[in-house]
């Protein structure tokens, strides 16, 4: 079974601090994705990686980066956290590198409180 | 651009009624769809998919057919289960980055 896992299920931190939110795929898969959900508004890709050391912009990327130095570990950064980032956080991966997505698979995600 | 378009919740049903989810896409071409689950506390996992019009996807009792003349792949359960109880969201492999694009979900409550 694809397993991914989240450095954390919940976490805490303070407007301004620097937040690292790991993702790990046990698969062997070249993409990796980076979504935060929120009530009304469903799943918001932030950022998203076809390969090591490439990343692509999603459709909320202010405010986050990231970065993929192995192919099974991709990694968000919130580089000064602020409260609108209160979140719950779903990192996913898939095969088939770019331009096709087939299943994606999920992690338990990351509940962040920003206060 | 490419969008999703699910029915709001929450839905609340008997055990053992029928269970519909409306789900309506805009895309060009012919995406792949799919429907996700989310149970309470977890992360998503696929329930269903059909890569092409007129396939149906089907597991753990649920279907959906790919309708292409309506733009449509409406998730149905004859009969469920307090275990079904979660949120359900539908999405297309589209965009301009051809990545998956997600309906806001429903949130299913299925009372005994």
């Amino acid at each position: 079974d694809v397993k991914v896992t989240q450095s954390s299920r919940y976490l805490v931190k303070r407007t301004g601090e620097k937040v690292f939110l790991e993702c790990v795929q046990d698969m062997d898969h070249e993409n990796m994705f980076w979504y935060r959900q929120d009530p009304g508004l469903g799943l918001r890709l932030i950022y998203f990686s076809y390969d090591v050391k490439m990343k692509e912009k999603g459709d909320i990327p202010e405010g986050y980066s990231v970065s993929r130095e192995k192919k099974e570990r991709f990694s968000l950064i919130l580089e000064s956290a602020s409260t609108n980032q209160t979140s719950m956080y779903l990192c996913a991966s898939s095969s088939g590198g770019q331009g096709r997505t087939d299943t994606q698979y999920f992690g338990p995600g990351t509940r962040l409180t920003v206060l | 651009g490419d969008s999703v378009t699910q029915m709001e919740g929450p839905v609340t049903l008997s055990e053992e009624a029928f269970l519909t989810i409306n789900c309506t896409y805009t895309a060009t071409g012919y995406p792949s769809l799919f429907w996700y689950v989310q149970y309470p506390g977890e992360g998503l996992q696929l329930l269903l998919k059909a890569t092409k019009a007129d396939d149906k996807g089907s597991n753990k009792g649920f279907e959906a057919t790919y309708r292409k003349e309506t733009t449509s792949f409406h998730l149905e359960k004859g009969s469920v289960q307090v275990s079904d109880s979660a949120v359900y969201f539908c999405a297309l492999h589209g965009g301009s980055q051809g990545n998956l694009i997600f309906g806001k979900g429903t949130k299913l409550s299925v009372k005994p």
